[in-house]
């Protein structure tokens, strides 16, 4: 599959433990997202990066989130201090072509439950 | 600051039968418009652009900038239709989307 890679699929965690997520962008695809998604709702943009660069980050993203790209190909998504409102499933996405009607290219992404 | 909004959480029709599923969005700007789809157990997949102005599996949207609407329509629904449709709104220029919450589309035999 040389689709959107994410790991863990599913992640149990306490509240006040750190848990870190991957996403495997589809090889030479520059930008990569970050998104959360609740029950019933679209999902929702945390950050993005073009190549290593993050751009832009939501005001969702306090200050327990932090994400990085350190050499433009694979990202982490951490949260410290995990609370019980972080459950939710993340989603990464990647494109390659960041112009006009951009195309993403979504993850099955990781559900993390804060017990 | 841009909204979408997707007013029909379910929508349920006979195979055969014309389907829209809306979609109005808020933006003060130039936007570009989607609709993603996602099948039952797959991921969030691109359906189309409004930039493309393509039909895909016999589903058409017009981006109509006087009503600030992109309904999603097929003239008539196929039970592989049956998922959950998200409009999304990209602001020109920028990176994020602003995605609704989704329609649930079934088609009955």
């Amino acid at each position: 599959d040389t689709g959107v890679s994410q790991d863990p699929r599913h992640k149990i965690t306490k509240r006040g433990q750190n848990v870190t997520f991957r996403c495997d962008p589809i090889s030479e695809h520059n930008r990569l997202y970050w998104y959360r998604q609740t029950l019933g709702q679209g999902p929702e943009f945390l950050t993005y990066f073009q190549n290593e660069a993050q751009l832009e980050k939501s005001r969702l993203l306090s200050d327990r989130f932090s994400a990085e790209r350190p050499k433009g190909s694979f990202s982490t998504l951490e949260i410290q201090r995990t609370e019980q409102g972080d459950s939710a499933m993340y989603l990464c996405a990647s494109s390659l072509d960041p112009g006009l009607g951009e195309k993403l290219f979504f993850g099955s992404g990781t559900q993390l439950s804060v017990l | 600051a841009q909204r979408v909004t997707q007013p029909e959480k379910l929508l349920s029709v006979f195979k055969g039968a014309p389907v829209e599923l809306k979609c109005n969005y808020s933006y003060s700007g130039s936007p570009e418009l989607f609709w993603y789809v996602q099948y039952s157990r797959q991921r969030l997949q691109l359906l189309l652009r409004h930039i493309s102005r393509e039909s895909i599996k016999g589903f058409t949207a017009d981006l109509n900038k006087g009503e600030t609407s992109f309904h999603l329509k097929k003239p008539f629904a196929q039970e592989e239709d049956s998922a959950m449709y998200y409009c999304a709104l990209r602001g020109s220029g920028a990176g994020k989307s602003t995605f609704g919450d989704g329609t649930t589309l079934t088609v009955k035999p």
